[in-house]
């Protein structure tokens, strides 16, 4: 069955970097992942999602890439604010299985000001 | 656009009752729902998926006449436990998605609270 790993330390970073996430995901690829960040209570909020032919996307301070031959998507935010501290899971879709979706475990990013 | 709601927001009810839980596509025609399940520091586990007018097809685990699932209108969807105990109490989130479409949106989540 198709696994997908997070990191599942949190990640502190300095207002004004860049937080750079990753998700990896073992056997066969997806038709696209998707990105979602996901508040202490509340339901995920969709940020972006990439198809497995591309290999990039971006939607204002947020960028993700795809590298279907690594299993591997990155996901960056840059100039990064407190406002930005939250979960984000990704999320595989496999149109193979009726375009379910399969959530890794999430990654806490935490913005220092 | 494409907001999902949910009512309510919390509940909390005694062991052996009955909790109806409302899932609504606020400014689209949701063709397909998802009822998801998430414990605390855990991510989110597909409970079923409810096309309109038709069967909800639950995931392995999932007892389908314990956790009905009713999708009778292309905006509305719910999702009733039945007998509820405390191992059911939970985080339970719908999401909804358009035909055609490939993302889905969430909505903001029920918490459920057994006594």
């Amino acid at each position: 069955s198709q696994k997908i790993e997070q990191n599942s330390e949190a990640l502190n970073i300095q207002e004004g970097k860049t937080a750079t996430l990753t998700c990896n995901y073992t056997n066969y690829s997806p038709a696209y992942l998707q990105w979602y960040r996901q508040d202490p209570g509340r339901g995920p909020v969709f940020l972006l999602l990439i198809r497995e032919n591309e290999k990039e996307k971006r939607k204002e301070r947020l960028k993700v890439t795809f590298d279907t031959t690594l299993k591997q998507s990155l996901f960056h935010i840059t100039a990064s604010q407190p406002a930005d501290s939250a979960t984000y899971l990704c999320a595989l879709d496999m149109a193979a299985a009726g375009n379910k979706l399969t959530f890794g475990g999430g990654t806490r990013v935490l913005v220092k000001p | 656009g494409a907001v999902v709601s949910q009512h309510p927001s919390w509940v909390i009810c005694k062991s052996g009752t009955s909790v109806k839980i409302e899932c609504r596509s606020l400014d689209f025609q949701a063709t397909t729902m998802f009822w998801y399940r998430q414990f605390p520091k855990q991510s989110l586990m597909l409970m079923a998926t409810s096309n309109e007018g038709s069967k909800a097809t639950y995931e392995q685990g999932v007892e389908k006449d314990k956790f009905l699932i009713n999708h009778a209108s292309l905006t509305l969807s719910t999702l009733t436990v039945t007998s509820a105990h405390p191992e059911d109490s939970s985080f339970y989130i719908c999401s909804a998605r358009a035909g055609g479409q490939d993302t889905q949106y969430f909505g903001p989540g029920t918490r459920l609270t057994v006594l």
